[in-house]
């Protein structure tokens, strides 16, 4: 057990809806990741938190956005979705942003119908 | 755009095999991480190699940083069925506080 905490562990929705996918982080850790996995795009960053503050994008689309709250958890938000978004996602936590490993959650498997 | 290119992306070997992973990166980085995967599964740290020339080893895998040549391998020895799973190298170049993994190597160990 990683100590990072994902939920819901599955996820299934339709076309055009919105979706909420919630995150906390190991005690101690400031740092939040989110990557989303596709067998096509392989483990995309999507963006990067650090004791609330947005650090880092990557490849996240307009449609997504996030925030970590003051307690250090973060929310991924997923809207108008279509089904090319159906992946599994994953947040990790670190305690900063630098020279730390991560450590990954057991993942949202969302399903676009 | 930082890219990070594995190769392998798939490899199948016999139990008792010598083989690498490769690891390239396109920019400067001082530091590169290994991550292993299980199918289903979340993904798990390995290594970290903070320096040019850092060497680490845990059982019958040893990973390894030039950072001059931007390259990291992955080296497994003796190859066990347990190994089997999908390998990630991860880059995080200083000041842009992104965290970057490679396309992944699948390994599957035949017995």
């Amino acid at each position: 057990d990683s100590g990072v905490t994902q939920t819901p562990k599955h996820l299934i929705t339709a076309t055009g809806q919105r979706v909420t996918l919630r995150c906390s982080p190991r005690s101690g850790d400031l740092s939040v990741y989110w990557y989303q996995q596709s067998l096509d795009q392989g483990l995309q960053f999507l963006i990067q938190y650090y004791n609330g503050e947005e650090r880092a994008k990557g490849n996240i689309l307009e449609r997504f956005s996030a925030q970590q709250f003051p307690d250090l958890h973060s929310e991924l938000n997923l809207s108008s979705l279509e089904l090319g978004d159906s992946a599994l996602y994953f947040c990790a936590s670190s305690v900063d942003t630098s020279f730390e490993k991560l450590f990954f959650g057991s993942g949202t498997q969302l399903s676009v119908l | 755009e930082l890219k990070v290119e594995q190769n392998p992306l798939f490899l199948s070997m016999q139990e008792g095999k010598n083989y690498t992973i490769y690891c390239n990166y396109s920019t400067t980085s001082d530091r590169l991480y290994w991550y292993r995967q299980d199918p289903g599964k979340s993904l798990e740290s390995l290594f970290v190699l903070l320096s040019n020339g850092a060497v680490k080893q845990e059982g019958r895998l040893m990973a390894s940083l030039d950072t001059k040549a931007r390259l990291s391998t992955l080296h497994i020895t003796a190859a066990v069925h347990d190994l089997s799973a999908t390998y990630f190298c991860a880059v995080d170049p200083s000041g842009t506080y992104k965290y970057i993994f490679g396309t992944g190597t699948r390994l599957k160990v035949l017995a």
